[in-house]
C-alpha cells in the first residue's frame, strides 16, 4: 500500500506565474486535506475534501488559490499570480473516515519558492 | 479558541538519554483528538499516535510513550534511550471540531540527538 504522493516535490517560479501541485492519496481514503507549512512553523490547514466535495476552506485560502478533486481520487492545488508570500511547503494528507477513527497520513510535501 | 503550545523550541540530548517533549492544548470541545507527528529533514510528516479525549490511558510503543492528562490539558511524549535517528522536528496537534481531520499544530520541537 503506497502512501500519499505529491508532485512536483520542488517548484521555483517567478512572481506572477501560476503553479499547480498534484496529490495522490492513499487509495481507499475518502478524505483529502491540504495544509501549508512555512519555515519554523507547524502546518496550517487550508482545505479538505470528502470524496469529490470540498467541505471546508480556511480563510488562509485566498481567491488566488483553488483546489479540486474531480473524481474523488487525486487532487490539485493551483495558485494563480503567485506572490513571494506564497513560498512554503504545501502538504497533502488523506484519511479514511470511519467509526474507529480518522487517522491522517501526510505526504512528503511540495516546496514552492517564488522569486 | 483552540490552541496547541509546544514550549520547547529545541532540545539537544546525547544518545541513550531519555527525553520528554511537552504539549499543552486548549479546547472547548468535549470530544477531541490529539496527535503526534515526526518530521525528519525529508519533510514528510510521519504519524506517531492518535488519542481521543475519552481515553486517558498512557500508551507505550517500543521506546516511545505518551502521557495524556486531561486535568492539565497535556499530552507529553517521551523517548526512552534516544538514538541519532530520532533527530527530527516533532509536532503535537489537536483535531478541531471533533474528528474532522482539521488539525491545529503546535510550533514544533526540534530534537537533536548527538552520538
Amino acid at each position: 500500500d503506497t502512501g500519499v504522493s505529491q508532485n512536483p516535490r520542488h517548484k521555483i517560479t517567478k512572481r506572477g506565474q501560476n503553479v499547480t501541485f498534484r496529490c495522490d492519496p492513499i487509495s481507499e481514503h475518502n478524505r483529502l486535506y491540504w495544509y501549508r507549512q512555512t519555515l519554523g512553523q507547524g502546518p496550517e490547514f487550508l482545505t479538505y475534501f470528502q470524496n469529490e466535495a470540498q467541505l471546508e476552506k480556511s480563510r488562509l485560502l485566498s481567491d488566488r488559490f483553488s483546489a479540486e478533486r474531480p473524481k474523488g481520487s487525486f487532487s490539485t492545488l493551483e495558485i494563480q499570480r503567485t506572490e513571494q508570500g506564497d513560498s512554503a511547503m504545501y502538504l497533502c494528507a488523506s484519511s479514511l473516515d470511519r467509526l474507529s477513527g480518522n487517522t491522517i497520513y501526510f505526504g512528503e510535501g511540495s516546496w514552492l519558492t517564488v522569486v | 479558541a483552540q490552541k496547541v503550545t509546544q514550549a520547547q523550541t529545541e532540545i539537544s540530548v546525547v544518545e541513550k538519554e531519555d527525553v520528554t517533549l511537552d504539549c499543552v492544548y486548549e479546547t472547548r470541545d468535549t470530544t477531541y483528538y490529539l496527535f503526534w507527528y515526526k518530521q525528519p529533514p525529508s519533510g514528510e510528516l510521519v504519524f506517531l499516535i492518535r488519542r481521543n479525549s475519552f481515553d486517558e490511558q498512557n500508551e507505550i510503543s517500543g521506546r516511545y510513550s505518551w502521557n495524556f492528562q486531561k486535568s492539565t490539558s497535556s499530552f507529553n511524549f517521551t523517548i526512552t534511550a534516544s538514538q541519532v535517528v530520532d533527530s527530527a522536528v516533532y509536532f503535537c496537534a489537536l483535531s478541531e471540531g471533533g474528528d474532522t481531520g482539521k488539525l491545529i499544530f503546535g510550533q514544533g520541537t526540534t530534537l537533536q540527538v548527538k552520538p
